[in-house]
């Protein structure tokens, strides 16, 4: 597709559970990005890809969450065993490899944790 | 670390007023600045951008934002709101010259447009 596709578009948990998070960024992108967006708290920086460089974890909460991404291409969020606290919505952004940082959002995922 | 401050959490006018959202940020070395804008059930979009050059930037839908080195702002502006403005709009900031290539946001700002 032309934009940043990501699923669940809604989730909802139970305490304890995990979740997996999907992100497929826009074709040719090779910066890939993960914020969680929590209401009144505005965009919180997760975690960073940009092509084959080791990702820039430096915004993830706790050990209990984690991302991959397969090929280049697709992200996926991981949050194990969740809390009542991780409930937010969770943003992909991707974009190209210059230095501008202009970033293409996806709709974002709402995961509420029972 | 980086920080960017917008100080209005909530903004009411009515149409036709103009529009200032302030924004500071708190790294002094070369920043990239942006705007972008979240509208009633869609997705974050840039509204406009500073990299350098003239620091009087023109967005879409007659946004414009002003880079005051001096005073770490980039404040962004509307002569004349429409209703069709009402929206979150959070300002943004990474810093190249660092290597930080993450854009650090702004907690938003709310504007509800009155017709």
């Amino acid at each position: 597709g032309a934009g940043v596709s990501q699923s669940p578009s809604n989730k909802v948990t139970e305490k304890g559970k995990d979740v997996e998070l999907r992100c497929d960024p826009i074709s040719g992108h090779t910066a890939l990005y993960w914020y969680r967006q929590s209401l009144g708290q505005g965009l919180e920086f997760l975690i960073y890809f940009q092509g084959n460089s080791a990702p820039d974890k430096s915004g993830l909460p706790s050990d209990r969450f984690s991302a991959e991404r397969t090929g280049g291409s697709v992200s996926t969020l991981t949050i194990q065993r969740t809390q009542q606290e991780d409930s937010a919505v969770y943003l992909c952004a991707s974009s190209s490899r210059d230095l501008t940082g202009e970033l293409f959002f996806g709709e974002g995922s709402r995961l509420t944790v029972l | 670390a980086q920080s960017v401050s917008q100080h209005n959490h909530h903004v009411i006018l009515s149409e036709a007023a103009s529009l200032e959202l302030g924004c500071n940020y708190s790294y002094g070395g070369t920043v990239n600045l942006f705007w972008y804008v979240q509208y009633p059930g869609q997705h974050l979009q840039l509204l406009l951008k500073y990299f350098s050059g003239d620091p009087l930037v023109k967005g879409i839908k007659g946004f414009e934002a002003e880079f005051i080195k001096s005073k770490f702002s980039f404040n962004l502006r509307k002569p004349s709101v429409q209703w069709s403005d009402t929206a979150e709009y959070f300002c943004a900031v990474n810093m190249p010259g660092a290597g930080s290539y993450q854009l650090t946001f702004g907690k938003g700002t709310k504007l509800s447009v009155i017709p």
